[in-house]
C-alpha cells in the first residue's frame, strides 16, 4: 500500500489566509519529499523539495516542514490566493527510481 | 509549462483494442516516467526507462509496455484493453535515472475513455 498519505482530502481557505496541507509518511527510511499542485486538467506540478537532512525550507510563498520523528511533513502557503486552488500531492523517495504519491488534498480558496 | 510534451491529450478507444501513448521529455533529461492516475488509485508508477533501457517497474499489467527510444521519447503501449484501464497517463522526467535525489516533471497527461 501507500507509505505516504494526507490527512485531510480537502481544505477550505479564506483568500488572504494561511493555508496549511498535512502528510504523514510511514517509511521511515524515506529521504527525499516533494510537493506537487494539480490543476485540473493539468498534471502535477513541482512546488518545493526537501531532503531528510532538513527540517525546514522555503520557497515563495510556500515552507515545507519535516518532521521525522513523528513522520509529519506539512506544506504551508501564505496570503492564499484563488490561484491555489488545486490538489496537492506529497510525494516520497527512498532511495528507489519511482516517486510514492499520498492520496492528495483539495485546497478550495474562498474569495 | 514543464517542457514535458504528452500526445494525444484524450484518447476514446473500445475494450480489447490496443493504443499508444507518447511522451517527449524535456530537453535534456534522460529519464522518463510512466504513471496513471485513476480516481480510487491515485497516482501509481508504472515504468522508467533511463537512456533507452528499463530501469524500475511497479504496478505495470503485463497487457502494458514501454519502450524508450534513442532520441529519448517515450511510448507506453496498451494492450487488451478493458474498462478498468481508463485513466489518465502522466509521464514525467529528470535528468539523472540513479538513485539521486531529483525532481520529476510531469506532462499534461493522456485521458483515456475505454468504452
Amino acid at each position: 500500500g501507500e507509505s505516504v498519505g494526507l490527512h485531510l482530502p480537502t481544505l477550505s481557505v479564506q483568500e488572504g489566509d494561511n493555508s496549511i496541507i498535512n502528510c504523514a509518511y510511514s517509511n521511515s527510511a524515506s529521504d527525499y519529499f516533494i510537493w506537487y499542485k494539480q490543476e485540473s486538467g493539468k498534471g502535477p506540478q513541482f512546488i518545493i523539495d526537501i531532503r531528510s537532512n532538513m527540517d525546514k525550507r522555503q520557497g515563495q510563498r510556500v515552507t515545507v516542514l519535516l518532521n521525522k520523528t513523528v513522520k509529519h511533513l506539512s506544506l504551508q502557503i501564505a496570503a492564499t490566493q484563488p490561484g491555489d486552488s488545486a490538489v496537492y500531492f506529497c510525494a516520497e523517495n527512498h532511495n528507489d527510481y519511482k516517486l510514492s504519491f499520498g492520496a492528495g488534498t483539495t485546497v478550495t480558496v474562498r474569495a | 509549462d514543464s517542457g514535458v510534451t504528452q500526445t494525444p491529450k484524450h484518447l476514446i478507444t473500445a475494450t480489447g483494442q490496443r493504443v499508444t501513448l507518447r511522451c517527449s521529455p524535456r530537453s535534456g533529461d534522460l529519464s522518463v516516467y510512466w504513471y496513471q492516475q485513476s480516481l480510487d488509485q491515485g497516482l501509481q508508477f508504472l515504468i522508467q526507462y533511463y537512456n533507452g533501457e528499463e530501469r524500475a517497474k511497479g504496478n505495470i499489467l503485463e497487457r502494458f509496455s514501454a519502450q524508450q527510444f534513442p532520441d529519448l521519447h517515450s511510448e507506453l503501449n496498451l494492450s487488451s484493453l478493458e474498462l478498468g484501464d481508463s485513466a489518465l497517463y502522466f509521464c514525467a522526467s529528470s535528468p539523472q535515472g540513479g538513485l539521486a535525489k531529483n525532481i520529476q516533471y510531469f506532462g499534461a497527461g493522456t485521458r483515456l475513455s475505454v468504452l
